[in-house]
């Protein structure tokens, strides 16, 4: 079964800093999506960021971007210049396959709170 | 505004009660998802349906009764809760290959 595991409850960061959050999981499959998720205090979850497994180069949205190893299986998000706008829960989630209605599974998620 | 809906907002009910939350999406997708989220703990998916087919039933206790009667609608019937059903209900939906987008939510709360 695949599990996702974000090791990180809590992670802070200063206004205008950077700051990483983890999330590995485990799978035995070849093809594969990763995602990351954004809940904030108003509990719409939103997405962040997707990558494709079979896609080497690590994907971008602005401020946010991901590292990820696929040999590892670790795919970590990178928030920049982080705005107090950007204070959520962040789910890392995988999604197997390419049919529809395939299932995500989520990690435990990280509050990630920014200090102005 | 994702383009998923759902109705209730907000659900104080008794233990002996029916209730229905309801969801659409007007994305033209053609999976949807009920998922629970309770507090401390991971996103759980309950029911998956595809093209209007049950696809999936996370082995989610019969009081909550699922029903899709198109690919643009989706129900959760709930019928004699307990207290520990309390959560944030949300619902999903989706294309093939792609991310699915969350509808706001239904928070429940069961006296």
């Amino acid at each position: 079964a695949q599990t996702v595991t974000q090791s990180q409850p809590e992670m802070s960061v200063q206004e205008a800093e950077t700051v990483t959050l983890s999330c590995t999981y485990d799978t035995s499959e070849s093809d594969y999506y990763l995602f990351w998720y954004k809940q904030p205090p108003s509990r719409q979850m939103i997405l962040v960021i997707r990558q494709e497994a079979y896609k080497q180069q690590n994907a971008t949205e602005n401020r946010f971007s991901v590292n990820f190893q696929k040999a590892a299986k670790s795919f970590s998000l990178k928030i920049s210049d982080s705005q107090l706008g950007d204070a959520a829960m962040y789910f890392c989630a995988y999604r197997e396959g390419e049919t529809s209605g395939s299932r995500l599974t989520f990690g435990e998620g990280t509050q990630l709170t920014v200090n102005p | 505004e994702t383009g998923v809906t759902q109705t209730p907002r907000h659900l104080v009910m008794g233990m002996t009660n029916k209730k229905s939350l309801k969801c659409e999406q007007h994305l033209g997708h053609n999976a949807m998802y009920w998922y629970k989220q309770s507090a401390k703990k991971p996103l759980e998916l309950m029911f998956v349906y595809n093209f209007k087919e049950q696809t999936e039933n996370n082995s989610v206790p019969s009081r909550f009764s699922p029903e899709c009667p198109n690919s643009s609608h989706l129900f959760l019937h709930l019928h004699t809760l307990q207290p520990e059903d309390s959560a944030l209900y949300l619902c999903a939906s989706s294309k093939t290959r792609n991310e699915q987008f969350f509808g706001p939510g239904t928070r429940l709360t069961v006296l």
